[in-house]
């Protein structure tokens, strides 16, 4: 059974830092894994969606890698904005279906 | 053009009763999914329908919940017989293909909040 985790749980920073978050999942056979975004009593706006045949997509300020083999990938946020306070949610499409496996996600708050 | 749209927004229902939540994906898309969020969780999945069948309703946690698509467009999912415990948010997302496709992302709704009194 796919299980993903993201690490951390919470993360507070000051404006304009870089920052990572990490997501990682048991198994390594997927089509591919996607980050959204959740801003609190709202749907999930989708970041980035990586192929399992792809290392890395970019949307400008973001930057989303995947280690397949490992069963991991990471989200980068560069010169991070008090904009970008939300809910940060991973999910893997396993090999064997359709539907998204999530993580609990990572709640971000970046102070000005 | 229009995104996946859900409704209503919130739902407040008392324990017992029978709840309908529609959702309207984005026009064209022929896969839609279910999910279900619990406060400090992840999207949860429930059902996943490419067109007007059910090809995945491995999700749904009893028979009180079932889910219908009959034109391949709207869904709506259906719970009976509420419990304090089908408190959620229900999210509703759609892609433009779902099974043989392998690179199909999905669009999310901005959800229904459900509170069983």
């Amino acid at each position: 059974k796919q299980e993903v985790t993201q690490i951390p749980a919470a993360l507070s920073v000051p404006e304009g830092e870089n920052l990572v978050l990490n997501c990682s999942f048991t198994d390594s056979a997927i089509y591919n894994l996607q980050w959204f975004r959740q801003d609190p009593g709202k749907g999930l706006t989708s970041l980035l969606l990586i192929q399992s045949s792809q290392r890395e997509q970019t949307s400008g300020r973001l930057n989303a890698s995947l280690d397949k083999s490992s069963g991991r990938s990471t989200l980068y946020i560069a010169a991070s904005q008090p904009g970008d306070s939300a809910t940060y949610l991973c999910a893997v499409r396993p090999g064997y279906g359709n539907k998204l496996v999530f993580g609990a996600g990572t709640i971000l708050r970046v102070k000005s | 053009g229009a995104g996946v749209s859900q409704t209503p927004s919130n739902k407040v229902t008392e324990k017992g009763k029978y709840v309908e939540l529609r959702c309207d994906p984005i026009s064209g898309h022929t896969a839609l999914y279910w999910y279900r969020q619990s406060l400090g969780q992840g999207p949860e999945f429930l059902i996943y329908f490419q067109g007007t069948g059910a090809a995945d309703d491995s999700g749904l946690p009893n028979d009180r919940f079932f889910a219908v698509r009959p034109e391949g467009s709207v869904s709506t999912l259906k719970i009976q017989r509420t419990e304090r415990g089908d408190s959620a948010v229900y999210l509703c997302a759609s892609s433009p293909r779902g099974a043989g496709g392998s690179y199909n992302e999905q669009f999310f709704g901005p959800g229904t909040r459900l509170t069983v009194l």
